[in-house]
């Protein structure tokens, strides 16, 4: 069975802590990759990964994928309360649109 | 551009009602997805459409959930009779199908069955 697995599932940490959210994965066919950022209504759209080694990067946030290992991490530094979300990592398979997303990380970025 | 607009934004029901939950897709994508939300689950996919055509409804928990795309911009999920246990957050989602498949979501409907 398909499985996208998250962690921590919860984070707290200070303004200016540099932290590191992790995604494993077990699916057949990869695809792609996607980090989503939820607030408190809907999932935003971070960063999709296809390729190994290679770093997508969006001001303090970066994620890279490694498709030998199945995992992607996701890095946010100089955090921000603005950062406090829950932070979800999808799979797509080949041959489908379907994302299959993993439970999600929420992290608490204090003053 | 206007998002996936979705309708209701919340609904409370009693146990045992016909609850339908509306969507309207980004125009020009061909690709619709429903999602469920609970703290427990996580996000599920329901069931997702590609050219109004229902592709994997492996997700439906039982017969109380049908959903249908009758043209391109308007989609809907019916619980019927809905249940307790159905209380959650229920996103619709829609993407242009092209590598990558990157979605973007609805605000979402937040159903609570009493």
């Amino acid at each position: 069975e398909d499985k996208v697995v998250q962690s921590p599932l919860s984070l707290v940490v200070h303004e200016g802590d540099t932290v590191t959210l992790n995604c494993s994965y077990e699916v057949t066919n990869f695809r792609s990759l996607l980090w989503y950022k939820q607030e408190k209504k809907a999932p935003t759209f971070l960063f999709m990964l296809t390729s190994s080694g290679i770093e997508k990067k969006s001001g303090r946030l970066s994620s890279i994928l490694d498709k030998k290992e199945l995992f992607s991490i996701l890095n946010i530094t100089a955090t921000q309360t603005g950062d406090s979300a829950v932070y979800l990592c999808a799979v797509v398979k080949l041959n489908t649109d379907k994302l299959i997303f993993g439970t999600g990380t929420r992290l608490q970025v204090f003053p | 551009d206007a998002g996936v607009i979705q309708s209701p934004r919340h609904e409370v029901t009693e146990m045992g009602q016909e609850v339908t939950l509306r969507c309207k897709p980004i125009s020009g994508h061909n690709s619709l997805f429903w999602y469920r939300q609970t703290m427990m689950r996580g996000l599920e996919l329901l069931i997702y459409f590609n050219n109004n055509v229902p592709i994997d409804d492996s997700g439906m928990p039982e017969d109380r959930f049908s959903a249908k795309m009758p043209n391109a911009s308007f989609s809907t999920l019916k619980i019927q009779p809905s249940e307790p246990r159905d209380s959650a957050v229920y996103f619709c989602a829609s993407s242009l199908s092209a590598p990558g498949g990157e979605l973007f979501f609805g605000e979402g409907s937040r159903l609570t069955v009493l």
